[in-house]
């Protein structure tokens, strides 16, 4: 079945440094890829949308210069947090969806550390 | 604009006892409607699904009934187990107006004890 890769599966990083986070659709093309952040206690808020070869469409409230996504092929997405700062510590999760289905195919989350 | 409204959690539970978490939608039109769950420490996985009224989504022991007069997707397993602890997230997709971007629940974690 579909699915897809995500990594690197947990990072700590300085404060002021960027990290990469990259997801791969295997199996499948993914046209669009979301992008969560998992707060804890479970809720999940979308911050992001990128349809490949599109610029994405960021959620009010989110950073799009902090949160920079890249969807410049059908298998790869990537989000980069710039300048990144102990509050940007979470758990991100990418999803990705092929044309015209409905159903979502998730990475397995990343876990970042800002110290 | 699109909702989905779960039970709180926790739901804790005894190993073989029945389970129901509850989930409600607002939305326009004729969305699907989804169950993800989440192991501890990993995303999350599609653990079943029904596109229109009156469907019956099932998988793993699982199942919901899409209630479109009751706009209800509630999640049922007869006997849980231990294994089945995990969050669970509904959600719906495909409403009126064309947007395919998921609304999602906020959630409910079930912990099941020996």
């Amino acid at each position: 079945g579909a699915v897809v890769s995500q990594h690197p599966s947990r990072v700590i990083c300085k404060s002021g440094t960027s990290v990469k986070i990259e997801c791969r659709s295997l199996d499948f093309q993914a046209t669009t890829m979301f992008w969560y952040r998992q707060f804890p206690k479970q809720s999940l808020m979308l911050m992001a949308t990128s349809n490949e070869g599109s610029k994405a469409t960021y959620e009010q409230g989110v950073e799009k210069d902090k949160f920079l996504i890249n969807h410049a092929s059908l298998t790869l997405s990537t989000l980069t947090v710039t300048s990144a700062h102990p509050e940007d510590s979470s758990f991100y999760i990418c999803s990705g969806r092929g044309s015209g289905a409905n159903v979502l195919t998730f990475g397995a989350g990343s876990r970042l550390t800002v110290l | 604009g699109n909702s989905v409204t779960q039970m709180e959690g926790p739901v804790t539970l005894s190993e073989e006892a029945f389970l129901t978490i509850n989930c409600t939608y607002t939305a326009t039109g004729y969305p699907s409607l989804f169950w993800y769950v989440q192991y501890p420490g990993e995303g999350l996985q599609l653990l079943l699904k029904a596109t229109k009224a009156d469907d019956k989504g099932s998988n793993k022991g699982f199942e919901a009934t899409y209630r479109k007069e009751t706009t209800s997707f509630h999640l049922e397993k007869g006997s849980v187990q231990v294994s089945d602890s995990a969050v669970y997230f509904c959600a719906l997709s495909g409403a009126a107006g064309g947007s395919y971007i998921p609304t999602f629940g906020r959630g409910t974690s079930l912990i099941v004890h020996p």
